[in-house]
């Protein structure tokens, strides 16, 4: 079975700085990986995905993602955070075929500081 | 604009009295799912639907039913909800064929049992 790990249950950051958050999976085959962003009091919202090609993705409000098959990883990046980018954020995977389900790793909190 | 509702955005029911939870969607996808989230954790999935077809996780207690009556409506239902229950359920949507079409959140019922 396909699982995440985030490695980072909390991550505070100053606003304009940068910040990373990372995501390693374990899959014996090709996956799909994707973020998710929760704010407070609401469902999730899609960041971005990885499903093949490039292994740069880039999504929405200025994050990025980097898959990486030899480390296993699929760390999210933003050059340069604002206020309102305080919430929590979920790595999860998916097999690319015959199994529709997504499975979630248990979270970042990123607090974005003045 | 296309998108899954959920009703009621919070909900308080007595333990162990029957509570429903609803979705509707007017994307009009094939698969819909009722994942519950415990305070700062991970979404968990509970079942999920591919059009008519049930499918629940091995995990999920009896406690947790589901009806999906046409396409549009998905409904979760909790028979003697306990203080363990309280969690925000999230419905989501996705077309058949994998995560990789993504899937859309609604934003969530908060269940509190007193």
């Amino acid at each position: 079975a396909q699982s995440v790990t985030q490695l980072d249950s909390q991550v505070p950051v100053f606003e304009e700085a940068p910040v990373e958050l990372r995501c390693n999976y374990s899959s014996s085959v090709s996956v799909y990986l994707f973020w998710y962003v929760q704010y407070p009091n609401q469902g999730l919202q899609l960041l971005l995905k990885y499903l093949s090609g490039s292994t740069l993705v880039k999504g929405i409000n200025g994050f990025e993602a980097e898959f990486n098959k030899s480390q296993t990883s699929f760390h999210l990046r933003k050059p340069s955070v604002h206020i309102s980018d305080t919430a929590e954020y979920f790595c999860a995977v998916s097999l690319p075929i015959g199994d529709y389900k997504l499975s979630f790793g248990a979270g970042t909190t990123v607090t974005v500081r003045a | 604009d296309a998108m899954v509702i959920q009703n009621p955005r919070y909900q308080v029911t007595q333990f162990g009295k029957p509570v429903t939870l609803s979705c509707s969607q007017t994307l009009n996808h094939n698969v819909m799912y009722w994942y519950q989230q415990k305070s700062s954790q991970a979404p968990k999935l509970l079942f999920h639907y591919y059009d008519k077809d049930f499918n629940n996780e091995a995990d999920t207690p009896d406690n947790f039913q589901s009806r999906r009556p046409n396409t549009s409506f998905c409904f979760l239902d909790i028979r003697s909800p306990g203080l363990g229950d309280a969690a925000m359920y999230l419905c989501a949507t996705s077309r058949g064929g994998g995560a990789g079409y993504g899937y859309t959140f609604g934003s969530g019922t908060r269940l509190t049992v007193v």
